[in-house]
């Protein structure tokens, strides 16, 4: 079984500074895929960024950038010069093995303010 | 191209009433996921189907949920007897296939209410 897990309460940060969001995984299977969703106040779910687990580099996207420490099973969200329409709940997701389903974690409230 | 279509947008239900939620996954995408989620809360696994093979229902909180899948295409989700507790969104979601690397392409998800 795979499992991700969210535990910071919700998070804020000033404009324009960066921030970290933290997720940790557990699965036994060594292949796995990891990603990061964000889900504003309208709903919907946008992909963000992916990282495989036998990627030897850390995946970036525009401003995202996951902190991947594979020995502590760990893969944080770095948003760099936070925007006020980064304001929106974050899930942590993973997939072990192919062909298996995404699972989520609780996700990751974040306030952007001005 | 289109996105993943999801319908109704929005469904109040009578408690004891069964519903039906319908997805229509982006053409070609081999992978179907159905997931639950009440306000503020995070997503809830409810079934996966990929390609051909028996989905995975480990999700469905109870036999009252069931859902199919035909032609490999378009997904009904259905809901006998609904509960006050069924109320949540229900969210559909398809990926090009069952590779680790394929992200999700979510709808905009179906909002029940049961009264």
């Amino acid at each position: 079984a795979q499992k991700i897990t969210q535990t910071q309460p919700g998070m804020f940060v000033q404009e324009k500074e960066a921030v970290t969001l933290d997720c940790t995984y557990d699965t036994s299977d060594p292949s796995y895929g990891l990603f990061w969703y964000k889900q504003p106040s309208s709903g919907e779910m946008i992909f963000l960024i992916y990282q495989g687990s036998y990627d030897q580099q850390n995946a970036t996207e525009g401003r995202y950038s996951l902190n991947f420490q594979k020995a502590r099973k760990s893969a944080n969200l770095v948003i760099s010069a936070s925007q006020l329409g980064d304001s929106a709940m974050y899930f942590c997701a993973i997939v072990a093995g192919a062909n298996s389903k995404l699972t989520f974690g609780k996700g990751i409230t974040l306030s952007v303010r001005p | 191209g289109a996105g993943v279509s999801q319908s109704p947008s929005n469904k109040v239900t009578e408690k004891g009433k069964d519903v039906e939620l319908r997805c229509d996954p982006i053409s070609g995408h081999t992978a179907l996921y159905w997931y639950r989620q009440s306000l503020g809360q995070g997503l809830e696994f409810l079934i996966y189907f990929q390609g051909n093979s028996a989905p995975d229902k480990s999700g469905l909180p109870s036999d009252r949920f069931s859902a199919e899948r035909t032609g490999g295409s378009v997904s009904t989700l259905t809901i006998q007897r609904t509960q006050q507790e069924d109320s949540a969104v229900y969210l559909c979601a398809s990926s090009q296939s069952g590779q680790l690397n394929s992200p999700l392409h979510f709808g905009n998800g179906t909002r029940l209410t049961v009264t």
